[in-house]
């Protein structure tokens, strides 16, 4: 079955500093590949998406990841964390095969961001 | 453009009692899913409708039903509440679900509480 684990359930990070949250999937296949986040009281907000072809895929608010098959990871990284990025972090994964359209989820990463 | 929309934000009701979820999704996205977020659960997918028809189920009893209204909408009825019932249960809607592993946009959620 396929699946993605979430390493840190929680990431404390000063403002300015790098930010890395780290996604690993399980797929004998290419998975299609996403970040969301959560802030406080809302739903998900898509960060952005692996499909096929460029590995390093940009996304919103200065968010990139990098699809590497090697490692199978899917990491999510900012180069500066600005107090507002604190929130609730989720790697999902869209199963490849089957009739079905749903997303399976890690278990997410809360992100804490220090003055 | 208007997001995907869930009624009513917060709902409370007592054990064995009824509940409807709604969810309006992004013009011209034809496909609807429902998730629930419980308390150390996580993120569950429950159902997934597209064109008027349900097309894939979550590992949940038959009292979690719903439906696809022909302007796309859907409602999510959980009848005889359980205390376990209690969690933000988030919609999301995507282009047609043919082309399968579109992205998911997702709305605020409904907070449902059983007392």
């Amino acid at each position: 079955a396929q699946s993605v684990t979430q390493l840190g359930s929680h990431v404390s990070v000063s403002e300015g500093a790098l930010v890395l949250l780290r996604c690993n999937y399980s797929s004998s296949v290419p998975p299609y590949l996403f970040w969301y986040v959560q802030y406080p009281n809302q739903g998900l907000q898509l960060l952005l998406k692996y499909t096929t072809g460029a590995t390093l895929v940009k996304g919103i608010n200065g968010f990139e990841a990098e699809f590497k098959k090697s490692e199978t990871s899917f990491h999510l990284t900012k180069p500066s964390a600005h107090m507002s990025d604190a929130a609730e972090y989720f790697c999902a994964v869209s199963p490849y095969g089957g009739a079905t359209n749903k997303l399976i989820f890690g278990t997410g990463t809360l992100l804490a961001v220090q003055p | 453009e208007a997001g995907v929309t869930q009624s009513p934000t917060h709902l409370i009701k007592t054990r064995g009692q009824q509940a409807t979820l709604r969810c309006s999704p992004i013009s011209g996205h034809t496909s609807v899913y429902w998730y629930q977020q419980a308390l150390g659960l996580g993120l569950q997918f429950l159902l997934w409708y597209d064109e008027g028809e349900e097309r894939n189920r979550g590992n949940f009893p038959p009292r979690f039903s719903g439906r696809q209204f022909p302007n796309y909408s859907s409602e999510l009825n959980v009848n005889a509440l359980e205390l376990e019932d209690s969690a933000l249960y988030l919609c999301a809607s995507s282009l047609t679900g043919a082309q399968l592993r579109q992205p998911q946009h997702f709305g605020d959620g409904t907070r449902l509480s059983i007392l």
